[in-house]
C-alpha cells in the first residue's frame, strides 16, 4: 500500500510569486484535503477535493486554489505569495468524502516566503 | 462555534510514567472525535477515533481515549510512556458544513529519561 507523498519537501519563494505543491493520494483513496500548518499551531483546513471537484473550503482567500486529477492526485496553487504564507502544507487523503473520514497525511511541503 | 480545545500547550513526563492529554469539545450532542500524533518533520498519524458506542477507545501504540459527555472531554491516555512518544498531539473533530477536520492547537509532549 503506497502512502501519501508530497513534493517538493522544501521550497523557498519570494513575495508576490506563485507556487504549486503536489500530492499523490494513498492507493484506493478518492478524496484529498489540504491543510496549512503554521509554526506551533494546529493544521488549518484549506479545502477538500472529491472526484476532481472542490468539496468544501476553509477560510482561505481565492488565491489559494486546487486541482484534483482523474488518478486522485492533487495540486495546491498559491498566487501572489505573502510572507504569512510561510508554513508547512499538508496533504491528506481519505477513502470517503466528507468531514469525518480518517485522514492519511503526507509529510508535508515546507514553504518559506521571503 | 464547533471546535476542540487542548488546554495544555506543553507537557513533560518521565519515561515509564503515565500520561493524560486533555481535549475538550464544544457543541454537538455526540461528536465524532479523533486523536492524531505528529512526530518532528512528519505528517500527522491517526492514533484513534471515537464515533459511537463504547466510550473507551483503544488506539495504536498503546494509547486509549475516553469520551465523557458530562465533561465534554475526550482525553488521551497511556499507562507507560516511551521516549519515542515524544511528539505533538492533536485532538480533532469534523465540521460538516464545509468538510473540515478541525484540529486543536496541539500539545507538545516531552519525555524525560
Amino acid at each position: 500500500e503506497t502512502g501519501v507523498t508530497q513534493s517538493p519537501t522544501h521550497l523557498i519563494k519570494t513575495r508576490g510569486q506563485q507556487v504549486t505543491l503536489r500530492c499523490s493520494s494513498q492507493s484506493g483513496h478518492n478524496t484529498v484535503s489540504w491543510y496549512q500548518q503554521a509554526l506551533g499551531q494546529g493544521p488549518q483546513f484549506i479545502f477538500q477535493y472529491y472526484r476532481e471537484e472542490e468539496n468544501g473550503r476553509g477560510n482561505f482567500p481565492p488565491r489559494f486554489s486546487g486541482l484534483q486529477f482523474p488518478n486522485y492526485s492533487s495540486e495546491l496553487n498559491v498566487n501572489a505569495l505573502e510572507l504569512d504564507d510561510s508554513a508547512l502544507y499538508l496533504c491528506a487523503s481519505s477513502s470517503q468524502k466528507g468531514a469525518d473520514s480518517p485522514l492519511h497525511f503526507g509529510n508535508g511541503t515546507r514553504l518559506t516566503v521571503t | 462555534a464547533q471546535s476542540v480545545t487542548q488546554p495544555d500547550i506543553h507537557i513533560t513526563v518521565s519515561e515509564g510514567a503515565s500520561l493524560e492529554l486533555r481535549c475538550n469539545y464544544s457543541y454537538g450532542a455526540t461528536p465524532y472525535l479523533f486523536w492524531y500524533v505528529q512526530s518532528p518533520g512528519q505528517g500527522l498519524q491517526l492514533l484513534l477515533k471515537y464515533f459511537s458506542g463504547d466510550t473507551l477507545v483503544q488506539g495504536i501504540k498503546g494509547f486509549e481515549a475516553e469520551f465523557k459527555r458530562s465533561q465534554s472531554s475526550f482525553n488521551l491516555r497511556k499507562p507507560s510512556v516511551h521516549w519515542s512518544d515524544a511528539a505533538e498531539y492533536f485532538c480533532a473533530r469534523p465540521i460538516y458544513n464545509n468538510n473540515d477536520m478541525r484540529f486543536g492547537a496541539g500539545t507538545r509532549l516531552t519525555v524525560k529519561p
